[in-house]
């Protein structure tokens, strides 16, 4: 149980385009979920929390309108880079709680900004 | 502040056991974590203790936790090839967002 899918699993497009990034809970249902930026070799940053049927939270320093979050229902969170530039390139990751205290992970997107 | 910090690598035998540290700075910790993460994959989270006890064992697995000193450990006994990776320790301050360490890349050799 407990697992956390992502869509698509590696993504290339121009500098310019906007990216949808899927998050799914497929067994479990999340009220919050959130995401994930990890640079190489580096840890993961916490870009926001998703919380559905209502706004996103972001961290310090993270655009809003730049990284769009959507959590319609209860099993899927969006995020959609807009405008992508090649500083966008990264490994985003998202998570779901799936009780109080255990927090899952889906498998990543690889976004490369050309 | 909020700051969670591992040593970078650790290299062992296959069979020894390995250690992998793990300081933090916030004592309103609630849960701390160790998620372990292969190349090019996301987090597995491997076994997590409530800040009130001092260690768990799963398997495998030990987590010891010194909360007077902030300190966190995670033993993997009888290492294997297939636990080469990183492993990153993280702690919960609520119950929801967490704090994530450096990471240590765990590196077994036969």
């Amino acid at each position: 149980g407990a697992v956390v899918s992502q869509h698509p699993s590696w993504v290339i497009c121009k500098s310019g385009t906007s990216v949808k990034i899927e998050c799914r809970s497929l067994d479990f249902q999340a009220t919050t979920m959130f995401w994930y930026r990890q640079f190489p070799k580096q840890s993961l940053m916490l870009m926001a929390t998703s919380n559905e049927g209502s706004k996103a939270t972001y961290e310090q320093g993270v655009e809003k309108d730049k990284f769009l979050i959507n959590h319609a229902s209860l099993t899927l969170s969006t995020l959609t880079v807009t405008s992508a530039h090649p500083e966008d390139s990264s490994f985003y990751i998202c998570s779901a709680i799936a009780s109080a205290y255990e927090q899952y992970f889906g498998p990543g997107t690889r976004l490369t900004v050309t | 502040g909020e700051d969670v910090e591992q040593s970078l690598f650790l290299s062992v035998r296959e069979g020894d056991s390995s250690v992998i540290n793990c300081t933090y700075t916030d004592s309103s910790s609630t849960y701390l974590y160790w998620y372990k993460q292969e190349p090019g994959a996301g987090l597995q989270l491997l076994t997590y203790i409530f800040s009130n006890m001092d260690m768990k064992q799963d398997q495998r697995l030990t987590v010891l936790l010194n909360k007077k000193d902030k300190h966190l450990s995670l033993r993997i006994a009888d290492t294997q090839t297939g636990d080469s990776a990183i492993y990153f320790c993280a702690e919960s301050i609520r119950t929801d967002k967490l704090i994530f360490g450096t990471g240590t890349r765990l590196q077994v050799f036969p």
